[in-house]
């Protein structure tokens, strides 16, 4: 237990579908993350937030709509996705840019 | 060509052996992470330096700057200790973490 939870775990959703991951941590830290693991690839940072302000955007599709309303809570929105966007989105938590990150279980995303 | 290279990509063992992976980067970096994967998803940070040498437990990880390589050690191996091991990096002035592929290590009893 990291102190980091995200929900749902599992998600299954078709192409025209919109859903939301929730990613919230409670180790009073500011900076969050959120990752996408596909099958065979290196984990691939997707967006950064610290103190709430979006600093990293890794040249994501729009499809992807990032939200962090306070330094706890962290969202992705997801609005036709492709089946190539299936795989396992973590999110993480640190202090601050730069320290030890702790990670979320991931919520391992299927899209038909 | 990843940045971040690790080795080998599997590594099968017996519970009790002493197991090394290697990680090796091609780029300036301000620390090395070393990060353990179960099954299932979840992953949890073993450690993070900059120089020299961490301990904890049955694991160590060293890291070599001139050369560009770290290694992570577990000693005693045991089958719970079977998970996926990351190497990522950071660089100096970005808050972006650069991973290797893993090393899937599988420990029989």
């Amino acid at each position: 237990e990291t102190g980091v939870t995200q929900t749902p775990r599992h998600l299954v959703m078709g192409m025209t579908n919109k859903k939301s991951l929730k990613c919230e941590q409670h180790l009073g830290h500011n900076a969050m993350y959120w990752y996408k693991q596909s099958a065979k690839k290196p984990l691939e940072l997707m967006f950064v937030y610290s103190l709430e302000e979006r600093v990293e955007n890794n040249s994501v599709p729009s499809r992807f709509s990032p939200e962090c309303p306070n330094s706890s809570h962290l969202f992705l929105h997801l609005h036709t996705l492709q089946p190539e966007d299936s795989a396992l989105y973590l999110c993480a938590s640190s202090r601050s840019i730069q320290e030890t990150q702790y990670f979320g279980p991931g919520t391992r995303l299927l899209v038909l | 060509k990843n940045e971040v290279e690790q080795s080998p990509q599997n590594l099968t063992a017996q519970e009790g052996e002493f197991i090394t992976i290697n990680c090796s980067y091609s780029v300036g970096i301000s620390a090395l992470h070393w990060l353990q994967q179960h099954p299932g998803g979840g992953i949890v940070s073993l450690f993070m330096l900059s120089s020299g040498k961490k301990k904890h437990g049955r694991l160590i990880a060293t890291i070599n700057i001139q050369e560009k390589h770290s290694s992570l050690h577990i000693t005693a191996s045991h089958p719970r200790d079977s998970a996926v091991y990351i190497c990522a990096v950071s660089q100096g002035g970005s808050e972006k973490l650069v991973f290797g592929k893993g090393t899937k290590l599988t420990v029989n009893p």
